[in-house]
């Protein structure tokens, strides 16, 4: 009973550097999101899905990049690591709108 | 644009008492509202949510939660806490689309 799956669970980069989080889900969920924890400032929606192939921003969006080829996967894209994006991400999914978001164990990501 | 406050960022109290989380929003639209419960280095989960229908909302754990609209509340209690509540709790608003905007969180640190 796998439900949100997100790698590496830390990761270590420096400034410039890329890398992608990965997040899948086995239940079948439309809509999928990324969130980033600090700490005082609660989670900020990144970007989300609604379907594969559809995506759109969110809160804070600026430094990352999103695609949902299929209703699994929802890979997260660092094109150039800032240590400003140093924080936690979670990832989540959901059967549809306004009900619960199944989250991920979250990947700890450290910029240097 | 929806937000929502967490005044309190922790909240310490015995084994056994009372506790009241407290949550206020702001919208001006029809909202939904959910309280989750982030356990240490682990994901957040759903503790339970208003759609519609009583104000008073029971969730897992022996939680409930009422909603107010005129105070623009959704405050978190639970008559008697035990050391395994000790976790961060959410409380967040969505107008819909998954956009699910997350207050700062209120630690609750629970002592024998």
């Amino acid at each position: 009973n796998a439900g949100v799956t997100q790698t590496p669970k830390f990761q270590v980069l420096k400034t410039g550097q890329s890398m992608t989080l990965q997040c899948a889900q086995d239940m079948n969920h439309e809509y999928m999101s990324w969130y980033r924890q600090d700490p005082g400032m609660g989670l900020r929606l990144i970007h989300y899905s609604v379907g594969a192939g559809i995506t759109d921003q969110g809160e804070v969006p600026n430094g990352y990049n999103v695609s949902r080829s299929t209703t699994e996967d929802f890979p997260l894209r660092l094109l150039s690591a800032a240590p400003s994006q140093t924080s936690v991400y979670f990832c989540a999914s959901s059967l549809g709108d306004r009900v619960e978001l199944f989250f991920g164990e979250g990947s700890r990501l450290t910029v240097l | 644009a929806q937000s929502v406050t967490q005044l309190d960022s922790q909240v310490p109290v015995f084994e056994e008492a009372p506790v009241e989380l407290r949550c206020n929003y702001s919208s001006s639209v029809s909202v939904y509202l959910f309280w989750y419960v982030q356990y240490p280095n682990q994901g957040l989960q759903l503790l339970l949510k208003y759609l519609s229908g009583s104000t008073l909302v029971k969730g897992i754990n022996g939680f409930e939660a009422e909603f107010n609209k005129s105070q623009t509340s959704f405050h978190l209690r639970k008559p008697s806490v035990h050391i395994s509540d000790t976790a961060e709790y959410f409380c967040a608003v969505s107008p819909g689309f998954q956009k699910l905007v997350f207050g700062t969180g209120t630690r609750l640190l629970v002592s024998p």
